[in-house]
């Protein structure tokens, strides 16, 4: 099945720097979503986007749905300890239909 | 509280073994899903089901059964687990009314099959 590619696969973070993660795809979604893991729970829905080019923030987060509609990034600004975990993007083709997910971005804190 | 619950949180079986994790939602949802993740692959669905007694297959159906006899219900079933079959298991709803998007998730279940 379809996959879309999300890079990086993990990257660390020193508090107060921002970081930013995109994800591709080589078919077009027609919705962009940003979700968020925590150790040992499920995703939960950070961002979501409706529109080719919106341009979309909650807190210190920033999501973009490109132009294309064939890709989207994610900046999250001020990083801050809590940040840490699985950051996924997903994509959807019309409400209701399946999530297409990224492989992931995994967040960690520099030793 | 809407929430979408799976049971249980962790299983070690041995393959062969037949096991049910179940999911239930409590928001009148008519989607749910089943979608398994595996390290640096995301996660891929394995089965949905847009109403009672409507089932389809996902990306990675083979090995899995489901039912969705009732509304609030989508149990998936592992008739003879497998070793490969080792990974965590999300179940996940949403609505089809109103052009809702995104799922909402349970906190998964981790099962081990040795």
């Amino acid at each position: 099945g379809q996959q879309l590619n999300q890079s990086p696969q993990s990257m660390f973070i020193q508090e107060g720097e921002d970081v930013s993660m995109n994800c591709t795809s080589s078919s077009i979604f027609n919705t962009w979503l940003w979700y968020k893991q925590d150790p040992g729970e499920g995703p939960v829905l950070l961002i979501a986007l409706y529109k080719a080019g919106e341009l979309t923030s909650n807190g210190r987060l920033t999501a973009q749905f490109g132009i294309t509609r064939k890709d989207s990034f994610l900046n999250i600004s001020a990083s801050i300890p809590s940040d840490v975990g699985i950051y996924f993007c997903a994509g959807q083709k019309a409400a209701g239909n399946k999530l297409t997910f990224g492989g992931g971005t995994r967040v960690l804190v520099k030793p | 509280e809407a929430q979408v619950t799976q049971n249980p949180r962790y299983l070690i079986t041995v393959t062969g073994k037949k096991l049910t994790v179940t999911c239930s939602q409590n928001m009148n949802h008519e989607y749910m899903s089943w979608y398994r993740q595996d390290p640096g692959l995301g996660l891929r669905q394995i089965y949905y089901s847009m109403n009672v007694e409507v089932t389809d297959k996902g990306d990675v159906p083979e090995g899995y059964k489901v039912s969705r006899k009732e509304k609030r219900n989508f149990p998936l079933i592992l008739e003879s687990p497998s070793p490969n079959q080792t990974s965590l298991y999300f179940c996940a709803s949403t609505s089809l009314q109103g052009g809702s998007y995104g799922y909402t998730f349970g906190s998964g279940t981790r099962l081990t099959v040795v």
